[in-house]
């Protein structure tokens, strides 16, 4: 079965402070990998994905996830943190030798930007 | 349209009552999801389309659960006698063929389902 954890509910980072956001999974085979960005009152919106090719992957807003095989991991990072980054963060995965459709998400990571 | 559109925003309805949500997809998008957003539990899936097919609706928590969609498009979740712990934020998703590599998944801004 695919998993993935979100070990911390929320994470607290100074404004200009780099920010990291943990992911990890579990697949039986190759994984598909997503983060996704949930501002209040709004649905999920794409932030970047890993499929294959080169372990760090450049995605929105100026963010970034390292994936990382060996450790199962797939942590989101930015360099400079904004006020504006304050919002409900998803990892999710997919397996991809398991041929399921269907991604599974975490369950959520809350980032808190502090001026 | 050029998004993923649901209704209704809000829903509140008396325990006991039924209830439709609905879902409009990305025009083209051949594949279709359903999840619950409940406080404190992520994402849980519910009910995948692929066109007007579900093959997989193992998410679905009860029989008083149900989904269709038609014409490769528009889906409606349906609650029978809904209960208190039904109440959650329903979203639904929608992406491309698979064909077309792996693409992101494109959620609209949910239904918030309150059970009184």
């Amino acid at each position: 079965a695919q998993s993935v954890a979100q070990p911390e509910d929320q994470v607290n980072v100074a404004e200009g402070n780099p920010l990291t956001v943990k992911c990890t999974y579990s697949v039986s085979g190759n994984p598909y990998l997503f983060w996704y960005v949930q501002y209040p009152n709004r649905g999920l919106q794409f932030l970047l994905k890993y499929i294959t090719g080169d372990n760090l992957v450049k995605g929105s807003y100026g963010f970034e996830a390292e994936f990382n095989k060996s450790q199962t991991s797939f942590h989101l990072k930015k360099p400079s943190a904004l006020v504006s980054d304050s919002a409900l963060y998803f990892c999710a995965v997919r397996d991809i030798l398991k041929g399921s459709y269907i991604p599974t998400f975490g369950r959520g990571t809350s980032l808190i930007v502090h001026p | 349209g050029a998004g993923v559109s649901q209704s209704p925003s809000n829903k509140v309805t008396e325990k006991g009552k039924d209830v439709e949500l609905r879902c409009d997809p990305i025009s083209g998008h051949t594949a279709l999801y359903w999840y619950r957003q409940s406080l404190g539990q992520g994402l849980e899936f519910l009910i995948y389309f692929q066109g007007n097919s579900a093959p997989d609706k193992s998410g679905l928590p009860s029989d008083r659960f149900s989904a269709e969609r038609t014409g490769g498009s528009v889906s409606t979740l349906t609650i029978q006698r809904t209960q208190q712990e039904d109440s959650a934020v329903y979203l639904c998703a929608s992406s491309a063929a698979r064909g077309q590599g792996e693409p992101p998944y494109t959620f609209g801004s949910g239904t918030r389902l309150t059970v009184v």
